[in-house]
């Protein structure tokens, strides 16, 4: 998607490994958010950034930590993988007020085995 | 908390058919209704979107019906396309919360020619 991109697509990592997903944005929105997809929950927000080292807990965020040292880009790190944390992990950018509308990355697909 | 109530979860449609889908939400605050279209292994797309001081908003083939009252609003997809044929998200979000979405728990549209 243009402006923002996702790092890895695609990773495949073992139980209580360490994992890092990147999202990278050129638009030099505010708000980046990391949400995660499910079959049958939607997506669900994990963890959201409203600047540069300011970053907040969404209604799934255990197990997740975050870091966002740069505008453009915004880590998402597993710190222990778990079976459940097998899913399609997107990352969004946001202008905020007035243009909420958010811009989607293309998803990493992570498995955990 | 599921503050987003989306349905039906799947819906078929012939080809130049109506499609509806309904969503409701729980939070009174919310002022900012989007829809959001995802093909397979892509990224969520805004569609159209609407602000609770209006109860219709028209784009193209796709419009938004908002009743505030009920806490209730959907998608009316007019002459529906086998190109239509895609996931649909509603969501919703508070302006002084970022902009944070929360997501209904999508819709699986198909389109029969």
């Amino acid at each position: 998607d243009a402006g923002i991109t996702q790092s890895p697509r695609h990773k495949v990592t073992e139980t209580g490994t360490p994992v890092t997903l990147r999202c990278h944005q050129t638009e030099n929105h505010r708000y980046m958010y990391w949400y995660r997809q499910d079959p049958g929950h939607g997506l669900r927000l994990i963890h959201y950034s409203y600047g540069v080292k300011d970053t907040d807990k969404g209604e799934v965020s255990d197990g997740y930590s975050v870091s966002r040292s740069k505008t453009e880009d915004f880590l998402l790190t597993l710190e222990s993988a778990t079976s459940s944390q097998t899913s399609v992990y997107f990352c969004a950018i946001s202008q905020g007020w007035p243009n909420y509308g958010y811009t989607f990355g293309s998803g990493t697909r992570l498995t955990v085995v | 908390q599921q503050q987003v109530k989306q349905s039906p979860q799947s819906l078929i449609v012939q080809k130049g058919g109506i499609s509806i889908i309904n969503c409701a939400y729980e939070n009174t605050a919310f002022d900012y209704f989007p829809w959001y279209q995802q093909f397979p292994g892509k990224g969520p797309a805004l569609l159209i979107a609407i602000r609770p001081d209006v109860s219709e908003k028209k784009e193209g083939r796709f419009t938004i019906s908002f009743n505030k009252s009920a806490k209730q609003f959907s998608l009316h997809i007019m002459d529906s396309q086998p190109g239509d044929s895609a996931t649909y998200f509603c969501a919703a979000s508070r302006g002084n919360q970022g902009g944070k979405l929360i997501f209904g728990q999508g819709t699986e549209l198909s389109v029969k020619p």
